[in-house]
């Protein structure tokens, strides 16, 4: 099994850039998650997902979208890049819920400039 | 929301020496408290973890304890090594998942 994956792996974007974030995991989890990750504080929840169809915002959603078509892949979209999204993005997953271990992809590192 | 608040930011310590990193949370709902290490430039991973039914739970060097009433834990890691070094973040869950800001420990050799 790949796990959880991520690309691109680093991105340039320029203000006002619209792009999407790929995450996919071949483990069939039903839960998946997005967060940012920016120096001293910590992992922050953009958005969730228990399952295909189904998506919920975090703590920190605005300036991004998600979808959920299939169990594997939680894509994140910005719509309009701002340097305050500038940030390390991780997708994880996990098999029963946000109650249980949470498994990370390698991240996206993301600068808008 | 769960609102999650870790102590200390960093923490130096002297190989073989005691750590202990400490975590409040704020939603009582919340049932799971995971605990992840990350190393610089990789992926967060988990080390130990602790539902709200259980007061302790320990794997060789590192232990977990829960205070519910208090709506606080810890984790403790003995005997520290190297290779211990990294950023420690704490985490509580009830629909989802809440992260502490993290904790640097440096172990000295």
């Amino acid at each position: 099994n790949a796990g959880v994956t991520q690309t691109p792996k680093f991105q340039v974007l320029k203000t006002g850039q619209s792009m999407t974030l790929q995450c996919a995991q071949d483990m069939n989890h039903e839960y998946m998650s997005w967060y940012r990750q920016d120096p001293g504080m910590g992992l922050r929840l953009i958005h969730y997902s228990v399952g295909a169809g189904i998506t919920d915002q975090g703590e920190v959603p605005n300036g991004y979208n998600v979808s959920r078509s299939t169990t594997e892949d939680f894509p994140l979209r910005l719509l309009s890049a701002a340097p305050s999204q500038t940030s390390v993005y991780f997708c994880a997953s996990s098999d029963a819920g946000s109650a249980y271990e949470q498994y990370f992809g390698p991240g996206t590192r993301l600068t808008v400039t | 929301g769960e609102n999650v608040e870790q102590h200390p930011s960093t923490l130096s310590v002297q190989e073989g020496d005691s750590a202990v990193i400490k975590c409040t949370y704020s939603d009582s709902a919340s049932n799971y408290f995971p605990w992840y290490k990350q190393e610089l430039g990789k992926r967060p991973q988990l080390i130990i973890d602790i539902r709200s039914n259980v007061g302790e739970k320990k794997d060789q060097r590192i232990a977990v304890t829960l205070n519910k009433t208090a709506k606080h834990f810890s984790l403790h890691i003995t005997e520290t090594q190297p290779e211990d070094s990294a950023v420690y973040f704490c985490a509580a869950s009830f629909n989802d998942m809440r992260f502490g800001a993290g904790t640097r420990l440096t172990v000295k050799p």
